[in-house]
């Protein structure tokens, strides 16, 4: 159980264009999902926080209107990365949390962008 | 202070060892703690929940949990070198609703 997907697995972009990644929870219903982003050999770094019907929250100094975030039902979380460059190349994580337990998180495999 | 603060390593080990590896937090009212195991280039995995103070046991891994000192370890017993990975210690720090994660550990396990 508590699996989580995400697609594309890999994209290569041009500059200024946009690119969306998808997350799903695959066996449960995830009221809350999170985006992370982990540039090489550094730790996770939540960019925001989305519950299901309502707005993302964002973590400070990632910007909003870039990265748009939509969570419109309970097993689908999408990141838009709006007119993206090559500094915004990462792995993007999201990962979700059940109903059941309050704190677990399961991670999707991850998404990995190229901006050339 | 950081919050969820972990030895960054390498932390090396010979294969059939013991690995240690240690988390100290700062929100004494966290009740929920895991473990991750990332591999190079690939997404964290869960191993192990603890919630009570003491030890709990799965398989070759044992969680240990103190939080009276605020402090939760990861032991692996005969470690292996598929074992090779960076371990992210996580906690539920004050009223936030996600976990906050370590930096992570990284272990070799040498054949």
């Amino acid at each position: 159980g508590a699996v989580v997907s995400q697609h594309p697995s890999w994209v290569i972009c041009k500059s200024g264009t946009s690119v969306k990644i998808e997350c799903r929870s695959l066996d449960f219903q995830a009221t809350t999902m999170f985006w992370y982003r982990q540039f090489p050999k550094q730790s996770l770094m939540l960019m925001a926080t989305s519950n299901e019907g309502s707005k993302a929250t964002y973590e400070q100094g990632v910007e909003k209107d870039k990265f748009l975030i939509n969570h419109a039902s309970l097993t689908l979380s999408t990141l838009t990365v709006t007119s993206a460059h090559p500094e915004d190349s990462s792995f993007y994580i999201c990962s979700a949390r059940g109903t059941l337990n309050s704190y677990e998180q399961y991670f999707g495999p991850g998404t990995r962008l190229t901006v050339t | 202070q950081k919050e969820v603060e972990q030895n960054s390593g390498p932390l090396s080990v010979p294969e059939g060892a013991i690995a240690s590896l240690n988390c100290t937090y700062s929100d004494r009212g966290s009740q929920s703690f895991f473990w991750y195991r990332q591999y190079s280039g690939k997404s964290p995995e869960l191993i192990m929940s603890i919630y009570s103070n003491g030890d709990k046991e799965d398989g070759r891994f044992t969680a240990q949990l103190n939080k009276a000192s605020q402090y939760v370890s990861l032991l692996i017993r005969d470690s292996q070198p598929s074992d090779s990975a960076t371990y992210l210690c996580a906690v539920n720090i004050g009223s936030a609703r996600q976990l906050t994660f370590g930096s992570g550990t990284q272990l070799t396990v040498l054949p």
